[in-house]
């Protein structure tokens, strides 16, 4: 059983556009979400996180929301650019396991120029 | 400083075979981590250290073993390869073992077992 899923394998957006990449949970104590970013043939790096105690979190042309109630998370691309073309994982600490982060299936973003 | 290294880059075995992926890391990291993904799939951590001569399971353990005798390196040990095994393998490290505590990755084995 899947906590944290991304419903969307890939994304398709132009240029300078808004990318919006979802994803949802199942586990209520995840207490923190974090963003990672993934290119080709290399591992992926850390974009942005929240805490669960946010529902907003904003860095340069990335932001990431947080709904509790609803168990979602959303990661907003603002321009999008040809560089943001990866894929995008995203990920949930529980720390009732000791925590370990519950990574999702990700979503390949492709931004068209 | 070259981060978290992983070799090799790529590798295929055969059913039955055993090999050791390597990792290594120079930010003086105390936790480190061996996930796979498969496609279409996130990560799913296999094991993890939280410090020299400390291991623990993952979510998938199994058919795998590791050590950690340094600091630095945390290798992964596949004993009798099986096709299911099949994947990619991400080492990472973090300072400590929060859920803020950002995970920083190798680029990853691609191993096949045919």
């Amino acid at each position: 059983d899947q906590q944290v899923k991304q419903n969307s394998p890939s994304l398709s957006v132009q240029e300078g556009r808004i990318s919006i990449l979802n994803c949802d949970y199942t586990n209520s104590m995840f207490d923190y979400f974090l963003w990672y970013k993934k290119y080709p043939a290399e591992g992926p790096t850390f974009l942005i996180s929240i805490s669960s105690i946010k529902d907003k979190n904003e860095d340069g042309r990335f932001t990431v929301f947080l709904n509790k109630s609803a168990k979602h998370l959303s990661l907003h691309i603002v321009p999008s650019q040809p560089g943001d073309s990866a894929v995008y994982f995203c990920a949930a600490s529980d720390p009732n396991a000791g925590n370990m982060l519950t990574f999702g299936g990700g979503t390949r973003l492709m931004v068209k120029p | 400083n070259a981060g978290v290294t992983q070799t090799p880059k790529f590798r295929i075995l055969k059913i039955g075979q055993s090999m050791t992926l390597q990792c290594t890391q120079d930010m003086n990291h105390n936790y480190m981590y061996w996930y796979r993904q498969d496609p279409g799939m996130g990560l799913k951590l296999i094991y993890y250290s939280v410090g020299a001569g400390i291991t623990d399971k993952g979510e998938v353990p199994n058919g795998y073993n590791v050590s950690r005798s340094t600091t630095e390196d945390f290798p992964l040990r596949l004993e009798l390869a099986a096709p299911s095994q099949t994947s990619v393998y991400f080492c990472a490290s973090s300072k400590s073992g929060g859920g803020t505590d950002t995970q920083y990755f190798g680029p990853g084995t691609r191993l096949t077992v045919l």
